[in-house]
């Protein structure tokens, strides 16, 4: 079967680093991307990586390795706005995009 | 630039009742088109999608159904809503399904069923 995990629930510091997980395991891979989603709102994108590496983007980055089916999402300098839920996906050998259930990220003062 | 819309934002049904929510895309053509739902703490759950008009694919049984009248329109409908139906629903759409073309969301539709 097709498998996304990601943590549950992660807390962290305002102004410090996380990282969130995401593990795959699906038929075929043509992408990974990642989603914030605030409570209450719709998921928005923020990231995309179908080659291994890392992809930086402000604050926001994107590490892939295809070969161990990881992915994690790098977040620098916390900001209380960045609480939220992050939504790991992989887009399938038929780019139908299989969905984690998400990490939920708490920032304390 | 392409936008989405999704409405009503909220509603509150009793059981039994019928359910329809509606969705349009706007400054694109034959976009691929999909509901899900997300139940309280959970991920994402893929209902339906579609192509093309009229080409709806179902990926969960249910008392759900889904209809695209117009190639930008994508409708949900239920003839009798179950207590298991209350959850935010998202509408979203694709350019294509192809590699990194990303998937945009409508603004969620919160659905009580009491």
């Amino acid at each position: 079967g097709q498998n996304i995990d990601q943590p549950t629930e992660m807390t962290a510091t305002e102004g410090a680093i996380v990282q969130i997980n995401c593990t795959y395991q699906t038929s075929g891979f043509n992408g990974l991307f990642w989603y914030q989603q605030h409570a209450g709102e719709a998921p928005t994108f923020l990231s995309y990586n179908v080659l291994d590496g890392l992809e930086e983007k402000g604050r926001f980055s994107s590490f892939l390795s295809r070969s161990k089916g990881y992915s994690y999402l790098l977040l620098k300098e916390l900001q209380m706005k960045d609480s939220a839920s992050y939504l790991c996906a992989v887009s399938d050998s038929n780019y139908q995009l299989i969905w984690g259930a998400g990490t939920k990220l708490i920032i304390k003062p | 630039s392409q936008t989405i819309h999704q409405w009503p934002a909220t509603l509150v049904q009793p059981v039994g009742s019928p359910l329809s929510l509606e969705c349009t895309v706007e400054g694109t053509s034959n976009p691929n088109l999909y509901w899900y739902r997300q139940a309280a703490g959970r991920g994402l759950q893929l209902l339906f999608y579609s192509v093309g008009i009229g080409q709806i694919s179902s990926e969960v049984p249910q008392n759900l159904s889904a209809s695209r009248p117009q190639d930008r329109q994508f409708i949900l409908s239920s003839k009798k809503l179950l207590l298991s139906d209350s959850g935010f629903y998202l509408c979203a759409w694709r350019v294509q399904a192809d590699s990194g073309n990303t998937i945009y969301f409508g603004e969620g539709s919160w659905l009580t069923v009491v």
